[in-house]
């Protein structure tokens, strides 16, 4: 029962254009959502978290959006650039005073100069 | 300044072997928690610990164990080592409750043969 979704393994973008990476839940207890951003033989790296009460947060060239209607998130990356080459996930967490994160299987986001 | 440190950073380990995953960590962070990878796969969680003495299964954590003994470490023990095992481990650690994200070390790349 995969409770977060990344349905795109791999996207491809050009230099200096914008990267969206969509990520879709099905567990309404969800309350905190997070990317997290790996290269490999490192460990993820936390970049952006949006929490349920909001619709957006913006942290200088990326910006997530969540709606809650449709269970869905996304990352806005602009311009993307090429250290931006990397697996991004999205993770998940309801408030039951543990905050286990719940990983989607990641996309591979490649920006092409 | 070290974060969550992980040791080793590679191991080869024959069926039935046992061994320590070892993780630290200097934040002085009272969550805890063990994660592993398989390929093409997000993470999924194998044990946390929300302080020192106190420790709960995670969504995989057959085949492991785990001690929290310190607020610094947290091992992962392996008994009998199975190839359903190999897989990369991810040690993470955060402050406390309530929203905020997760920090990672660089994993420990398991192969058990």
């Amino acid at each position: 029962d995969q409770q977060v979704k990344q349905n795109s393994p791999s996207l491809s973008v050009q230099e200096g254009r914008i990267s969206i990476l969509n990520c879709d839940y099905t567990n309404s207890m969800f309350d905190y959502f997070l990317w997290y951003k790996k290269y490999p033989a490192e460990g993820p790296t936390f970049l952006i978290s949006i929490s349920s009460i909001k619709d957006k947060n913006e942290d200088g060239r990326f910006t997530v959006f969540l709606n809650k209607s449709a269970k869905h998130l996304s990352l806005h990356i602009v311009p993307s650039q090429p250290g931006d080459s990397a697996v991004y996930f999205c993770a998940a967490s309801a408030n039951f005073g543990n905050e286990k994160l719940t990983f989607g299987t990641g996309t591979r986001l490649t920006i092409i100069p | 300044n070290a974060g969550v440190t992980q040791t080793p950073k590679f191991r080869i380990l024959k069926i039935g072997q046992s061994m320590t995953l070892q993780c630290t960590q200097d934040m002085n962070h009272n969550y805890m928690y063990w994660y592993r990878q398989d390929p093409g796969m997000g993470l999924k969680l194998i044990y946390y610990s929300v302080g020192a003495g106190i420790t709960d299964k995670g969504e995989v954590p057959n085949g492991y164990n785990v001690s929290r003994s310190t607020t610094e470490d947290f091992p992962l023990r392996l008994e009998l080592a199975a190839p359903s095992q190999t897989s990369v481990y991810f040690c993470a650690s955060k402050k406390g409750g309530g929203n905020q994200p997760q920090h990672f070390g660089d994993g420990t790349r398991l192969s058990i043969l």
